[in-house]
């Protein structure tokens, strides 16, 4: 079984530019997060979905980041415009429900120069 | 709020040592604890977890028990191996947040 596909792997911007990240989760899961993890640090959480609602993103910085879930299953993070501080790895991960373990994927590093 | 202290690393150790990796949180309530570990190259996987005071979580030879009087999670093994090497995290979930909240990893690397 395919676990949680990110794409891209790895990314490089200049800053005010904007990125795109992709999440495939796990077929069948319904909660869906994204995490950031910045170099040296724990995961911190963005946002988290069950099923296409968003009913966590306390954490996301709404002026510049946006997310959404189409139908549920596939999920996009976006920032626009990038800044400097926004380098870090992007984590991806989903749990078929919001009590069961939680899947990652391997993440997309992104750097902002 | 949440939060987990992680034993600083790296942590380096020859092959058949003895491993112990701290970690201790603040939490309100009854939270679940688990360990996960981060091969180079590969996303975080989930290594064990706990669920209530005294559970003792095991997995490839991994050990941790949740003790809630200390409000500590350590991870230990008898006997490490050159495979062991990897980046691991303590994580904390509490019911009705069901979000992770991560220590900030210890890189262990074993030495043949």
């Amino acid at each position: 079984e395919a676990g949680v596909v990110q794409s891209p792997r790895y990314k490089i911007i200049e800053k005010k530019q904007p990125v795109a990240f992709w999440c495939n989760p796990i077929s069948g899961h319904n909660t869906l997060y994204w995490y950031r993890q910045n170099l040296g640090q724990g995961p911190e959480l963005l946002i988290r979905y069950e099923n296409e609602e968003a009913v966590d993103d306390s954490q996301l910085p709404k002026d510049r980041f946006s997310a959404e879930r189409l139908k549920g299953v596939d999920s996009t993070l976006k920032i626009q415009p990038a800044e400097l501080g926004d380098s870090a790895v992007y984590l991806c991960a989903s749990s078929a429900t919001r009590y069961t373990e939680a899947f990652f994927g391997q993440g997309t590093r992104l750097t902002v120069v | 709020g949440d939060s987990v202290t992680q034993m600083e690393g790296p942590v380096t150790l020859s092959e058949e040592a003895f491993l112990t990796i701290n970690c201790t949180y603040t939490a309100t309530g009854y939270p679940s604890l688990f360990w996960y570990v981060q091969y180079p190259g590969e996303g975080l996987q989930l290594l064990l977890k706990a669920t209530k005071a005294d559970d003792k979580g095991s997995n490839k030879g991994f050990e941790a028990t949740y003790r809630k009087e200390t409000t500590s999670f350590h991870l230990e093994k008898g006997s490490v191996q050159v495979s062991d090497s990897a980046v691991y995290f303590c994580a904390l979930s509490n019911f009705g947040n069901e979000k992770l909240t991560f220590g900030t990893g210890t890189r262990l690397t074993i030495i043949p």
